[in-house]
């Protein structure tokens, strides 16, 4: 049990569509981040809020998109949903500092685009 | 740029044998590596980590890793394999951009464990 709760669980979502996913962070944890896990693939480093901003990002388009609130909770957002969005999306809080900082995992929501 | 590769998708055991899952890392700088666990259907667990301590790193359930800086290797063992093991392993390497941390996952390796 790492403290980081995702929802919803699972979903289903039809090609064009929006959807949001939200995540709680681990009591304490100031830094959230997400990531993309395509079936049979390791993840992927969507990006970072820390102080509701993001701060870092990896290789993914701008229609997705995120929140960080007060709380440290977060949202992530895609927008016009293709079939390859279909993956597990994990989020990760921690806390801003040093390097090797240990970052927990939530169980994920499982994104079914058809 | 860092990375890492795992040099077997697929490792079959038997139970009660060794577990060796092995891991290249490639950085420009000092890395921080990870080995995390992933049972169907389920999120990621924290197995280990090396920030820089001591080179062999002692993690949950049995599991341990070596860091060698020579080798480029951060190889995960455990002396005794269980049927609670099998599960996909990810071998991973953090970046710390400016204030982002960022892990780059390894392609992960499946442990299979049988009587």
């Amino acid at each position: 049990e790492t403290g980081v709760t995702q929802s919803p669980t699972h979903l289903i979502k039809t090609r064009g569509q929006q959807v949001t996913l939200r995540c709680s962070s681990q009591s304490g944890h100031n830094t959230v981040s997400w990531y993309q896990q395509a079936l049979g693939q390791g993840p992927q480093f969507i990006f970072q809020y820390y102080r509701e901003e993001e701060n870092g990002r990896g290789n993914f388009p701008p229609r997705f998109s995120g929140l960080q609130f007060p709380n440290y909770s977060s949202e992530l957002n895609v927008n016009a949903l293709e079939l390859d969005d279909s993956a597990l999306y994990l989020c990760a809080s921690s806390i801003q500092g040093a390097p090797g900082n240990t970052i927990y995992f939530g169980e994920g929501s499982w994104l079914t685009v058809v | 740029a860092q990375s890492v590769t795992q040099l077997d998708s697929h490792v079959s055991v038997s139970e009660g044998t060794p577990v060796l899952l092995r891991c290249n890392y490639s950085s420009s700088y000092s890395p921080s590596l990870f080995w995390y666990v992933q049972h169907p259907n389920k999120g990621l667990q924290l197995l280990l980590k090396y920030t820089s301590a001591a080179t062999l790193v002692k993690g949950i359930n049995g599991f341990e890793a070596e860091f060698k800086k020579s080798e480029t290797s951060f190889h995960l063992t455990k002396p005794s394999a269980h049927m609670s093991d099998a599960a996909e392993y990810f071998c991973v390497v953090s970046a710390n951009t400016g204030t982002a941390s960022k892990l780059t996952f390894g392609t992960g390796t499946r442990l299979q464990v049988t009587l």
